[in-house]
């Protein structure tokens, strides 16, 4: 079974604000980190599913990096907005398939 | 095209009875997931099916939990003489392939409560 840790636990922030949380997994036997959204009451909705050392992915207003030698990814939200509060999950493959180990999630709320 | 469909959405049943949930997958998506998530905890896997077979059900916490896919399509979860413990909320996933680089696709989740 896998570590993956999401830091930090919980963010609150103003609407407007730029944010960014930490997704730490182990470096070796690395295959996939997958970044999800939950938002209260509805279903968790994949943002991204990265691989290749060194990517960037974007999407709107968030995008996310990822660092497979030193095992961290981050993930970013520029200006962000009321719609933007939810749960933002990391999760990384125990194997070459696609069974996953889930951080317990960055709780983000964001404030008008 | 439809989601992932979870029935019941809420399930309230006493300590002792047994519960079943049904996962219907996204049409022709091969994979299908069975997670859930305890009170303060983080999400945990279940099992796992590709096709109608298991290759890794490590995830079920007892032998009272059990799983089955039928068609290569919908599944059902049940758990017998339930526990408190096994209040939690069930998500479903399906994906298009088994690769570790294929996203999942998640439905809205049972919410399964103990007395």
């Amino acid at each position: 079974i896998l570590n993956v840790e999401q830091s930090p636990q919980s963010l609150h922030v103003q609407e407007g604000d730029s944010t960014n949380f930490t997704c730490s997994f182990p470096s070796s036997n690395f295959y996939a980190l997958h970044w999800y959204r939950w938002e209260t009451a509805k279903s968790p909705e994949a943002l991204f599913v990265m691989t290749l050392n060194g990517d960037e992915k974007k999407k709107g207003r968030i995008s996310a990096t990822l660092n497979t030698k030193e095992g961290y990814s981050y993930l970013y939200i520029k200006g962000s907005q009321p719609e933007d509060s939810a749960t933002y999950l990391c999760a990384s493959p125990n194997s070459g398939y696609s069974t996953l180990t889930f951080g317990k999630g960055t709780m983000l709320l964001v404030s008008p | 095209g439809a989601g992932v469909s979870q029935s019941p959405s809420n399930k309230v049943t006493e300590k002792g009875k047994d519960v079943e949930l049904r996962c219907d997958p996204i049409s022709g998506h091969t994979a299908l997931y069975w997670y859930r998530q305890s009170l303060g905890q983080g999400l945990e896997f279940l099992i796992y099916f590709q096709g109608n077979s298991a290759p890794d059900k490590s995830g079920l916490p007892s032998d009272r939990f059990s799983a089955e896919r039928t068609g290569g399509s919908v599944s059902t979860l049940t758990i017998q003489r339930t526990q408190q413990e096994d209040s939690a909320v069930y998500l479903c996933a399906s994906s298009l392939g088994t690769g570790a680089n294929q996203p999942q696709h998640f439905g809205d989740g049972t919410r399964l409560s103990i007395l």
